[in-house]
């Protein structure tokens, strides 16, 4: 076990919707990573946030959003879901001061779009 | 584009024996490399990190990299068919992890 926790595990949506996806690091961390993984890929990176403030970003729309709070919880926001939204979506939560930048990961949100 | 590139598999070893997961990366410049190992329909989970050149041994699993040649291995000795899983090999670029498509490991008891 990580410590990290994603909520919640499994949704259902539809195209067009819009989805929250919730994330608490583990104890003592302050960077937490979201990321998509689609069947038999690997993880694509989403964006990061440190300090309640996005600190980097992949290549996803703008329609991917997300939010940290001041106890580094965090939240993924998507917007006019599509069908490839469909995926297993990670958060990683990592201890950005250390410089081992090892990331840990909670067990998922399993997202499907129908 | 910075890539991470691994042998899809998969990849069949017997129990008992090594099995040797390989991956390539382009960023020159990077200096964190990471193993995760994926059991199907869970998260990924940390295995090993490695940030200099040689062998980093934990157990039964030994990471070996090679900054110059730009790849980064990992050995299981003692294979057990609870190692059956895909493994993703993960490479720090600036601020983010580049990953792998993993390579799926299959013990055969």
């Amino acid at each position: 076990e990580t410590g990290v926790t994603q909520s919640p595990t499994h949704l259902i949506k539809t195209r067009g919707q819009q989805v929250t996806l919730r994330c608490s690091s583990q104890s003592g961390h302050n960077t937490v990573s979201w990321y998509q993984q689609a069947l038999g890929q690997g993880p694509q990176f989403i964006f990061q946030y440190y300090r309640e403030e996005e600190n980097g970003r992949g290549n996803f729309p703008p329609r991917f959003s997300g939010l940290q709070f001041p106890n580094y919880s965090s939240e993924l926001n998507v917007n006019a879901l599509e069908l490839d939204d469909s995926a297993l979506y990670l958060c990683a939560s990592s201890l950005i001061s250390s410089g081992s930048y090892e990331q840990y990961f909670g067990p998922g949100t399993r997202l499907t779009v129908t | 584009q910075k890539e991470v590139e691994q042998n899809s598999g998969p990849l069949s070893v017997p129990e008992g024996a090594i099995a040797s997961l390989n991956c390539t990366y382009s960023d020159r410049v990077s200096q964190s490399f990471f193993w995760y190992r994926q059991y199907s329909g869970k998260s990924p989970e940390l295995i090993m990190s490695i940030y200099s050149n040689g062998d980093k041994e934990d157990g039964r699993f030994t990471a070996q990299l090679n900054k110059a040649s730009q790849y980064v291995s990992l050995l299981i000795r003692d294979s057990q068919p609870s190692d059956s899983a895909t493994y993703l090999c993960a490479v720090k670029s600036n601020y983010q992890l580049i990953w792998g498509a993993g390579t799926k490991l299959i013990i055969k008891p």
